[in-house]
């Protein structure tokens, strides 16, 4: 079954701590995604993907690094984390829409909820 | 500046009515829009996609329209469950790469009450 999994789920960093988060899709999917959710906002495109390798700036990538080791593996670095980087974070993996019958959905993890204190 | 906007931003009902959700963008271009649920704690889920200039879809309780030309798009729930408590994203892709950027909505939130 086609999965994209998150870990941790929960984290509390320290001011100036480095963080990782992780993230592994099953669905083969080429291209991946970080995203932030914060109360009153879409989601926030971080670092993106096109495959093993390959990182990409989003909209948001100030304080953030990306390493995609693998079609399978994407994670999200936090070299110096600071408080204004608590929110939560979600991994996706898709490939780029064409029409109805090729357009799949993104598959999204179930975030991973971050406090920096 | 917010591209996809959703209104109400949160709307209690009743189990057993229906309500309407919608979305109003002005991303450019615009090739499909797509409607997300997202329950309390959890990663979103795709309920469906619209591609055509004018188009319906349909799934189960879940049915959805878009009209380009007015970038609008509504999101109706008939005979709402205690389980469709949860956020409804609206999300829109463009066509600025190959790798189709998406466009968030802040979301509707929604609850149903016995």
């Amino acid at each position: 079954e086609a999965a994209v999994t998150q870990s941790p789920r929960n984290k509390v960093a320290v001011t100036g701590g480095k963080v990782t988060l992780s993230c592994n899709q099953t669905n083969n999917h080429n291209n991946m995604y970080w995203y932030r959710q914060d109360t009153g906002h879409g989601l926030r495109l971080i670092h993106y993907s096109y495959g093993a390798g390959s990182t990409e700036k989003g909209d948001i990538p100030d304080g953030y690094k990306a390493s995609r080791p693998s079609q399978e593996n994407f994670s999200l670095i936090l070299e110096l984390a600071t408080p204004s980087q608590t929110s939560v974070y979600f991994c996706a993996s898709g490939d780029a829409p064409r029409d109805r019958v090729n357009n799949q959905a993104p598959l999204f993890g179930e975030g991973t909820r971050l406090s920096v204190l | 500046k917010t591209q996809v906007e959703q209104s109400p931003q949160s709307l209690v009902v009743r189990q057993g009515e229906n309500c309407v959700l919608q979305c109003n963008y002005s991303v450019t271009p615009d090739n499909h829009l797509r409607w997300f649920k997202q329950d309390t704690g959890k990663g979103l889920v795709s309920l469906t996609v619209l591609v055509d200039q004018k188009d319906k879809t349909s799934n189960g309780r879940y049915s959805a329209t878009l009209d380009k030309d007015a970038k609008h798009s509504t999101l109706h729930i008939t005979a709402t469950l205690l389980d469709d408590t949860a956020t409804y994203i609206c999300v829109v892709g463009d066509r600025g790469s190959a790798l189709g950027r998406l466009h968030f909505g802040a979301g509707t939130q929604l609850i149903v009450i016995p």
